[in-house]
């Protein structure tokens, strides 16, 4: 079975600090993708960045890096400089290579304090 | 730039009640999908259709039924509404498979079922 696991409901960080979302999962296959997708108020679920399982290079996308561990099943989102509008629910979502579900975690809300 | 257009946003439905909600997109994309969300327990599939035609269930198929109408539209329809139902529904669409090319959301209706 393939499973996500968020284990950090709620998370707050001062405007411009850095913070950490944590992600693990679990899975028998090799290959597979990893997303984070951040949920605004708007409700509306927006990709922040994706990770190919078969790629060492951790993904990087302007202020969003991850850090990919494989042998670990970890992948943690680190957002530098926070800003007010990054404030949403982040969730860390799987899916093998080939299928057609994507596994969502149960998300962690973060709060940008200004 | 529309994108993916759901509606409608909100609907409050009786037991036993039928309702069909309405999903279009305008990103000429092949696969689309349903998903609910329901508190702490992050999104779950519920039909896909990987291009025009086609349907299959996802995680959470019993008590839906879905319609890939043409490459735009992919309805969702509760032929029996029970409270369990009560939800977030989003719909989804992606060029390709969801493994290969990222999901696009739309803005999610919120049903309640009494």
């Amino acid at each position: 079975a393939q499973t996500v696991t968020q284990s950090q409901p709620e998370m707050s960080v001062q405007e411009a600090e850095t913070v950490t979302l944590s992600c693990t999962y679990d899975t028998s296959e090799n290959n597979y993708y990893l997303f984070w997708y951040k949920q605004p108020p708007s409700r509306q679920m927006i990709l922040v960045i994706r990770q190919e399982a078969y790629k060492q290079q951790n993904a990087t996308e302007n202020r969003f890096s991850v850090n990919f561990q494989k042998a670990a099943k970890s992948f943690s989102l680190k957002i530098s400089d926070s800003q007010l509008g990054d404030t949403a629910m982040y969730f860390c979502a799987f899916i093998p290579w080939g299928a057609n579900n994507l596994f969502f975690g149960t998300g962690t809300r973060l709060t940008v304090i200004p | 730039n529309a994108g993916v257009t759901q509606t409608p946003k909100f609907q409050v439905l009786k037991t036993g009640q039928s309702m069909t909600l309405q999903c279009a997109q305008d990103m000429n994309h092949n696969s689309m999908y349903w998903y609910r969300q329901d508190p702490g327990m992050g999104l779950r599939l519920i039909y896909y259709s990987a291009s025009e035609g086609t349907t299959d269930k996802g995680e959470v198929p019993n008590g839906y039924n879905v319609s890939r109408l043409n490459k735009r539209e992919f309805s969702l329809r509760l032929e029996s509404a029970a409270p369990s139902q009560t939800s977030v529904y989003f719909c989804a669409s992606s060029q390709l498979s969801s493994y290969n090319s990222p999901l696009h959301f739309g803005n999610g209706t919120r049903l309640t079922v009494t």
